[in-house]
This record gives structure tokens, sequence and C-alpha cells, in this order.
């Protein structure tokens, strides 16, 4: 069984600060991905970033990296110089490849508000 | 646009009632996921389809569920005999298999109040 885990419903920081998501995850699966997705207010999910589990080197994009311990199955998101436009819902998510479906099991998402 | 597209937006309806909700996926994508988010939940996964047919069904999937995916596009979800617990976001999402690296693309949801 895969699950997923964000311990920070609500997480706050000033603009142009860096914060810290936390995420666990427990797999079964030898081969998996993790992300991170951003559901602003009323709009769709948007993917944040990627994260293969066979790669030692953490994802980046733009402002927005990771730090993947797979030992730990930990993998947070840090985001870096905040904008007001980063606030938002966040989901931790997992995929596992062997079974085929490809479908994502989510954490219960971390609701992020950013102080101007 | 060529986003992942649902219909309608918000749905209130009685107790008892039948609903359906339509997801319109990228147009090359040939994966079509639904999900359904709870207030204070991430999404839980309900179905997916590969093409038209539809490989996998969640347990939260009750037999008044049901959902098809005609030709391989568009996709409905039908709830029959809705319940107070129905209430939720029903999400839709479409993806690549095997040229999408497991990027899902959302739709913007339809919301369900049952009262």
């Amino acid at each position: 069984a895969q699950t997923v885990t964000q311990s920070q419903p609500e997480m706050s920081v000033q603009e142009a600060e860096t914060v810290t998501l936390s995420c666990t995850y427990d797999t079964s699966e030898s081969d998996y991905y993790l992300f991170w997705y951003k559901q602003p207010p009323s709009r769709q999910m948007i993917l944040v970033i990627r994260q293969e589990a066979y790669k030692q080197q953490n994802a980046t994009e733009n402002r927005f990296s990771v730090n993947f311990q797979k030992a730990a199955k930990s993998f947070s998101l840090k985001i870096s110089d905040s904008q007001l436009g980063d606030a938002a819902m966040y989901f931790c998510a997992e995929v596992g490849t062997q079974g085929g479906s490809e479908k994502l099991v989510f954490g219960k998402g971390t609701k992020l508000t950013v102080n101007p | 646009d060529t986003g992942v597209s649902q219909n309608p937006r918000h749905k209130i309806t009685k107790r008892g009632q039948n609903v359906t909700f339509r997801c319109d996926p990228i147009s090359e994508h040939n994966r079509l996921y639904w999900y359904r988010q709870t207030l204070g939940q991430g999404p839980e996964f309900l179905t997916y389809f590969q093409n038209e047919a539809q490989l996998e069904k969640s347990r939260l999937l009750s037999d008044r569920f049901s959902a098809e995916r005609p030709k391989g596009s568009f996709s409905t979800l039908e709830i029959q005999r809705t319940e107070q617990g129905d209430s939720a976001m029903y999400l839709c999402a479409s993806s690549s298999v095997p040229q999408g690296g497991l990027r899902a693309f959302f739709g913007q949801g339809t919301r369900l109040t049952v009262v």
C-alpha cells in the first residue's frame, strides 16, 4: 500500500522569504515518482515539480526545489523568494510504476499563505 | 484552450437524484483519471481509462457510480441516487502513456453539493 503524509496543515511565509513544506511517504514499489502539485483557490491543480526515485540528484524548477531523502522516505519542497502568487494548497503525491495504472496517491495537503 | 475541461463547474442536487459530469481531456492523451476530493483531504483515486477501456476502479466507487469513455475521447461520471456523502469536488486528469513522463494534467473540477 502507498501512503503520503503531510504533517503541516498550514504554513505561512513572508514575501521574498523561503519556506519548506514537508512530506513523507511509504511505498512497497521499487520504482516510483514523487510530485508536488499546487492547487490555487478555485483553479486547477498544476504540477510544480517531479522527482524520479532512481535519481539521486534533487529536482529543481526555478524557485522550487526538493530535498529527496530516499532512505528516510522524505520529500520536502523548498520555495525560495516566495511570491504572493505562491499562495495555494500544496499536495505531495506518489506514483508507483509497477501496477500499470500510474494513479496518484496524495497527501492531505498544506495550505500556504504568503504575507506581503 | 487545450487543457482539461470539466462541466459543469458546480452542481447542486437533491438527495436521491442522479447527476452526470463530463470531462474533456487533452486531445492526444490516452489516459483519463477520475479523482474525488473532500474538504480537507487530498484527491483520492476513483477510476481510470486507457483509451476507451476502464482498467481499474477504486473501492470508493460504489455501485451507484459509473464512468464511461466512449471512443476514447471525453468521459462521463454518473452518480445515481445521490447521498449527502457524495458531496465533494470531482477532478478529472489526463496523461499520455508512455510518452508523458507520468505528468497528469487536471481540470478545474466539478463541485457537487447534495442537499
